[in-house]
């Protein structure tokens, strides 16, 4: 069964800031996906990373991929207000198609 | 880019009455859509595998006589909650992947979600 951890579950920080969320997974994954939430909101894509190495950024956000460690990160640069939400890693398991495990999700505040 | 509508996006109902939530793709085919369900500050659970023209694939635990999934066409899937009770008070989310596209970074499209709410 595939287990998929996200660290920290709640996150404060100031904006002008820099913090990393992490996400572990148990089992081998060919696709893992990263999710913004808003309150009372589904889900936004942001990222999709599909190899050992893997990087994408996106304005103050950077994620990554290390296959062989079973580990994703969320990277964020100078913290602004607009991005608090509650952000979710999700992982595809090698065959099974298209079903998607999510993390326990990190709640970001970013304060002013 | 892909557009994933759910219907309705709130619904307040007393227990006891069966509830219909409809998830369309409304511009690419989905062979497959996905329903979860997320109880507040939690993460999201998949309930379910929807395929069309076939029957559902459910997870573990998912009573599939209490969650009816139909998937008739390539651009709908319904979930029905019959003898909705307080505790399926949730938030339901469904999801789909464009079959067209043959990109493996295709990331899967999320509808609005629908709050349910049973007194």
């Amino acid at each position: 069964e595939l287990k998929v951890e996200q660290n920290p579950l709640f996150l404060s920080m100031q904006e002008g800031k820099n913090y990393t969320i992490y996400c572990n997974y148990s089992t081998t994954s060919d696709r893992l996906y990263w999710y913004r939430q808003d309150p009372g909101k589904s889900l936004e894509s942001l990222f999709v990373l599909l190899s050992n190495g893997a990087v994408k950024q996106e304005g103050r956000l950077m994620a990554s991929l290390d296959t062989k460690a079973r580990l994703s990160t969320l990277h964020i640069t100078a913290a602004v207000h607009d991005l608090s939400a509650t952000y979710f890693c999700a992982v595809k398991m090698t065959g099974t198609a298209s079903k998607l495990t999510f993390g326990t999700g990190t709640r970001l505040q970013v304060t002013l | 880019g892909a557009v994933v509508s759910q219907h309705p996006s709130w619904v307040i109902c007393k227990s006891g009455t069966s509830v219909k939530i409809e998830c369309r793709s409304l511009d690419f085919q989905a062979t497959t859509m996905f329903w979860y369900r997320q109880f507040p500050k939690q993460s999201l659970m998949l309930m379910a595998t929807s395929n069309e023209g076939s029957k559902a694939t459910y997870e573990q635990g998912v009573e599939k006589d209490k969650f009816l999934i139909n998937h008739a066409s390539l651009t709908l899937s319904t979930l029905t909650v019959t003898s909705a009770h307080p505790e399926d008070s949730s938030f339901y989310i469904c999801s789909a992947r464009d079959g067209g596209q043959f990109r493996v970074d295709q990331p899967q499209h999320f509808g609005d979600g629908t709050r349910l709410s049973i007194l």
